[in-house]
């Protein structure tokens, strides 16, 4: 069965950079996109950006762009997501989502939580 | 950009039908996408293509999509139908994904 593992929970200053993995199993690797979305407190889902797996060519909403790096290991079926320049308002669930044979998400990573504090 | 418009909250007593809609312009034209989020939980999908449901989701759960609204209907809601719902479109245009704000079902 498809799974989604991500890292654990992150506490990170503000001005520093967090790097989120998740671990793809159940299904080949290359073969779906991987999206990352966030939900910060009180807010809601916020769609982030996306890599192919296979070709490494990625794309993000206008909001990130700049901060956000979204890498692959095929080696290991892992996506990576890498947010710098991290502020009090990053504050969030990060999840990574496999799209499906159309433009939804049918599986979900359990999440991570990232802080950002001083 | 393509903007995704929800109501901010949405209450049914059980057993009744609850609606829960989502605007956009001529968003009848696209595939729009449920998901229920509960608390503390990853989003789980339970509508794609405007109104298939994937396997394991009941068959409460439905939708449909024209013009300018799709709605997500949920037929004889549970206590455990409470949570968050979002819809969710690809907008070909800026090759972008686009989630509606969010509707809080309360079960009263």
């Amino acid at each position: 069965q498809v799974q989604l593992v991500q890292s654990g929970a992150e506490v990170k200053k503000p001005g520093a950079s967090v790097k989120v993995s998740c671990k793809a199993s159940g299904y080949t690797f290359s073969g779906n996109s991987m999206h990352w979305v966030r939900r910060a407190p009180g807010q809601g889902l916020e769609w982030m950006g996306w890599i192919d797996p296979n070709s490494g060519g990625t794309n993000s909403a206008q909001k990130f762009q700049g901060r956000v790096t979204m890498t692959r290991d095929t080696s290991i079926s892992t996506a990576y997501m890498e947010l710098t320049r991290l502020r009090s308002d990053d504050t969030a669930v990060y999840y990574c989502a496999r799209d499906g044979s159309g433009s939804w998400f049918g599986y979900w990573g359990q999440g991570t939580l990232v802080t950002v504090s001083s | 950009s393509y903007v995704l418009t929800q109501p901010p909250s949405v209450s049914v007593a059980p057993g009744q039908t609850a609606r829960i809609t989502c605007g956009g312009n001529n968003i009848g034209s696209r595939s729009v996408h449920w998901y229920q989020q509960k608390p503390g939980q990853a989003p789980v999908l339970v509508v794609y293509d405007d109104s298939d449901r994937p396997s394991g989701i009941p068959e409460r759960f439905s939708g449909s999509n024209s013009g300018n609204t799709a709605t997500l209907t949920i037929s004889r809601v549970e206590a455990g139908d409470e949570a968050d719902y979002y819809c969710q479109v690809w907008d070909s245009s800026s090759e972008l994904w686009v989630f509606g704000g969010g509707t809080k079902l309360t079960v009263l």
